[in-house]
């Protein structure tokens, strides 16, 4: 069965660097486009950042330039690298798998658990 | 680019029916049927409910439908039933190769 792990959260001062982690399972994960969306607890979804199965990535307009998504397809990891994180950064951070493989049409079939990040001095 | 606009709130009874609105523009919504809804119970990731506008996963009862028109896509729950109790987001395509989500909707059986 499909799994997704995240990993990797925690306290982190403003302007510092965190990366995530999102160990996957139970499918070809090289031929799957892969999601990160974050949550600030108690308030609504917000999609963060996109890597596709050919390594093309997409941000949000909040963290262009400060994260970085990829992939290590030899261990069936996603990541996400944060920089410059900023207090509203704060969040719990889930990655998520598209439905069909090969396929961007941003349709989340399944999801992890999330992991919370907090960014605060 | 602002979140997709959804009530806040809706609320009805066992056994009716609730609509959960979910409104975009062209360059979303209205451009594209990649419209996918989900529901989310408190301290849970959010399940995937439905795709490309009206189509559901396996597993999910019949009583949810999904409809668009325009730039405003809908989530039709009918039959409500007290575990409906939940948090619902839409989602959407974009002209920009990114996803966009609402700003969710609480529905509550009363």
């Amino acid at each position: 069965q499909v799994q997704l792990v995240e990993s990797g959260g925690g306290v982190v001062q403003p302007g510092r660097s965190l990366r995530l982690s999102c160990a996957a399972s139970g499918f070809t994960f090289s031929s799957y486009v892969m999601h990160w969306v974050r949550q600030v607890p108690g308030k609504g979804l917000e999609w963060v950042a996109v890597m596709s199965y050919d390594g093309s990535d997409k941000y949000a307009d909040s963290v262009k330039g400060r994260f970085a998504i990829s992939r290590d397809n030899s261990k069936n990891t996603l990541y996400v690298e944060m920089n410059s994180l900023r207090p509203e950064d704060t969040a719990v951070y889930y990655c998520a798998r598209e439905r069909w493989d090969f396929d961007s049409s941003g349709y989340l079939e399944y999801w992890g658990q999330g992991t919370l990040v907090t960014v605060s001095s | 680019q602002s979140a997709l606009t959804q009530p806040p709130s809706v609320s009805g009874s066992p056994g009716q029916s609730v609509t959960i609105s979910c409104t975009g523009t062209s360059s979303d919504v209205g451009g594209y049927n990649r419209v996918s809804w989900f529901q989310q119970l408190p301290g849970t990731a959010p399940k995937f409910m439905m795709y490309e506008v009206s189509n559901r996963p396996s597993g999910v009862p019949h009583r949810f439908s999904g409809s668009k028109s325009g730039n405003t896509a809908s989530l039709t729950i009918s039959g409500l039933q007290a575990e409906d109790e939940a948090d619902y987001y839409c989602t959407s395509y974009t002209s920009s190769n990114t996803l966009i989500f609402g700003g969710g909707t609480k529905l509550t059986v009363l």
